[in-house]
């Protein structure tokens, strides 16, 4: 069975980076898949963040994507998320998921939990 | 464009059947993905590809797809089902995006 945890603080101070690791269990990140990250602010919808292939190939979000970086540590079997500048707008749920692609469709099948990450002084 | 549209709510008798829609250039290529979040929760994939259901998910889900609009139908609506649902899919550019959207309320 697939799990994801995500990890990090919950607090980040404005104009700070924000910093969250997705610990996978069940699965070999360097295997296959896609590996992303999905947020909520509070009340809203989901968005998309970025995804990292297991190759090591990244794609962000174009509305993020200046301060968006995602990488892998395959050696600990989990990929991070770093988020810099943020703002009060970067408040939200952050979920890590796996994705897959099949039947000309791409899916998350496996979700974190989700980590509520607040921008407050 | 790489958005996807959705109905902001719907709402159906308990039983019946309710179709909730997605819109957007990017389902002309990809088969939408679905998913469903209740409050507190992780959202929970029900449908993906031309009519797939994950492990575990009933078979009053299902999904279907024409031109620019993919559709998830729940057939015999039951209260459990009272939750948000959204939809994804790729975009030409190779970025994932999901629909604004539904939230589906059982009467």
């Amino acid at each position: 069975q697939v799990q994801l945890q995500e990890s990090g603080p919950g607090l980040v101070k404005p104009s700070e980076t924000l910093s969250l690791t997705c610990a996978v269990s069940g699965y070999s990140i360097s295997s296959g898949y896609y590996w992303g990250w999905i947020r909520q602010p509070p009340g809203k919808g989901l968005e998309w963040i970025g995804s990292i292939y297991h190759s090591g190939s990244t794609y962000y979000n174009p509305s993020l994507k200046s301060r968006v970086t995602i990488s892998v540590d395959t050696s600990k079997n989990q990929f991070s998320l770093k988020l810099s500048s943020v703002t009060a707008a970067d408040t939200a749920v952050y979920y890590c998921a796996r994705h897959d692609y099949g039947g000309n469709s791409y899916y998350f099948d496996y979700w974190g939990q989700g980590t509520l990450v607040t921008v407050s002084s | 464009s790489s958005e996807l549209t959705q109905d902001p709510a719907v709402s159906v008798a308990l039983g019946q059947t309710v179709r909730i829609t997605c819109q957007g250039d990017s389902l002309r290529s990809y088969y939408a993905s679905w998913y469903q979040q209740k409050p507190g929760q992780a959202p929970v994939l029900v449908i993906y590809g031309k009519n797939n259901r994950p492990s575990g998910i009933p078979d009053r889900f299902s999904g279907s797809s024409s031109g620019n609009t993919a559709s998830l139908t729940i057939t015999g609506a039951q209260a459990e089902d009272e939750a948000d649902y959204y939809c994804n899919s790729r975009d030409s550019s190779g970025n994932w995006v999901f629909g604004g959207g539904t939230k589906l309320t059982v009467l």
